[in-house]
């Protein structure tokens, strides 16, 4: 089985302070990817990357940025948290997909981040 | 553009069938996925189905899908109250580019 985990469950941090959430894959997937999910408005997908080194921005990259320096690991940084922030954050990671392929996505169990 | 739509609340009795809808936004898109989220967890993968497919069955699931209009059906026959959940449909377009999903249909089964 695919397994996605996710640093932490819930975390409370405070305006200003640099948060890290970091997300971890055991399946050797090349592509990962960081959502937020509000009430009434779904998934948003803020960064994903597809290798090692390579990052790309998604529909809501303000504000955030990542670090992807190993294959199994993507971070997300929060460089000055703020309480519009807070929110669901969910990782996910998939394996890239072969022409005709899918692209089906796996999630970790989610971080519930509380900006004060 | 062109979101993926699925109505956001729907209540069904124990007991009865659930049907899920959702309108999805590329005629070319090759795979449809229906993903469940239970309270305070991720998304678990439910079932897909590739677009040269009508319909699949998985026990109580059933996934139609009309390419003609862009549409995806999932239901769930016998519903319990276990199925009370947050269930996501999702289309990949092409070439390794991220799934795009729609808002969620929050389905509340009554005793």
């Amino acid at each position: 089985d695919v397994k996605v985990t996710q640093s932490s469950r819930y975390l409370v941090k405070r305006t200003g302070e640099k948060v890290f959430l970091e997300c971890v894959q055991d399946m050797d997937h090349e592509n990962m990817f960081w959502y937020r999910q509000d009430p009434g408005l779904g998934l948003r997908l803020i960064y994903f990357s597809y290798d090692v080194k390579m990052k790309e921005k998604g529909d809501i990259p303000e504000g955030y940025s990542v670090s992807r320096e190993k294959k199994e690991r993507f971070s997300l940084i929060l460089e000055s948290a703020s309480t519009n922030q807070t929110s669901m954050y969910l990782c996910a990671s998939s394996l890239a997909p072969s022409a005709g392929g899918a692209d089906t996505q796996y999630f970790g169990p989610g971080t519930r981040l509380t900006v004060l | 553009g062109e979101d993926v739509e699925q109505s956001l609340f729907l209540s069904v009795r124990e007991g009865d069938s659930s049907v899920i809808n959702c309108t999805y936004t590329d005629s070319s898109s090759t795979y449809l996925y229906w993903y469940k989220q239970e309270p305070g967890a991720g998304l678990q993968l439910l079932t897909y189905i590739f677009s040269n497919m009508d319909m699949k069955q998985d026990q109580r699931l059933t996934v139609l899908l009309n390419k003609k209009d862009k549409h995806l059906s999932l239901r769930i026959a016998d519903t319990q109250t276990g199925d009370s959940a947050i269930y996501f449909c999702a289309e990949y377009q092409k070439g390794n580019t991220p799934l795009v999903f729609g808002k969620g249909t929050r389905l509340s089964v009554i005793a």
